[in-house]
């Protein structure tokens, strides 16, 4: 089993739509957890952190479930600029982190 | 702040040749870290430092590869000698503890090895 699992899509979504992104993790002990934004041909960016109490940032809500050992994005009211890829990212200790293979996102017109 | 910056953007070579990428962390970031992305099996973590000095190069995948950091604001990833299957995007990363860990990436080299 992968350490970070994730669908790969693509996830076709017309603009002004709700998508929703889960991401598994194996490791029960691991202590921090991110979504990370993937433009094609660029560098990863950090899009938010996420909390065991889940968080929100605009459009963007991040939940964390540890029992079931996965977390998940929300994306409301898509924007055409929010087609990207988006990888989960799951840390343990002394900063070593591992990133899902991205979940590619397509807000068509 | 410049950010991260990697060395060349691009790189083609042949099979065979020393490929040597270079990196620049965010000044006072304590941990870098160099990744490799393909297509096939998304994005890997290499090697890392803290303070410059190796934690982790378990992912590092054989002896052709290596990677040294100097100082506090450089780093190399050497491949010698290269093969094909190397062609890959390689990014660099650094991150602080003071700022929440989170890693800043460069824009990463493409390498292509003929």
């Amino acid at each position: 089993r992968k350490e970070v699992e994730q669908d790969p899509g693509p996830f076709n979504v017309p603009e002004g739509a709700t998508v929703a992104f889960n991401c598994t993790y194996s490791n029960s002990a691991s202590q921090s957890f991110f979504w990370y934004r993937q433009d094609c041909r660029k560098e990863p960016k950090l899009l938010m952190s996420v909390y065991s109490s889940g968080n929100e940032d605009g459009r963007f809500t991040a939940q964390l479930n540890r029992a079931s050992q996965y977390i998940s994005l929300l994306i409301r009211d898509s924007k055409l600029s929010d087609s990207a890829t988006y990888l989960c990212v799951v840390a343990g200790g002394y900063q070593k982190v591992t990133f899902g293979t991205g979940t590619k996102l397509q807000v068509i017109p | 702040d410049a950010g991260v910056i990697q060395s060349p953007r691009h790189e083609v070579t042949e099979m065979g040749q020393e490929v040597t990428l270079r990196c620049k962390p965010i000044s006072g970031h304590d941990y870098l870290f160099w990744y490799r992305q393909t297509m096939m099996r998304g994005l890997e973590l290499l090697i890392y430092f803290n303070n410059n000095v190796p934690i982790d190069d378990s992912g590092m995948p054989e002896d052709r590869f290596s990677a040294k950091m100097p100082n506090a604001s450089f780093s190399t990833l050497k491949i010698q000698p290269s093969e094909p299957r190397d062609s890959a995007v390689y990014f660099c990363a650094s991150s602080s503890t003071r700022y929440n860990n989170e890693q800043f990436f460069g824009p990463g080299t493409r390498l292509t090895v003929l």
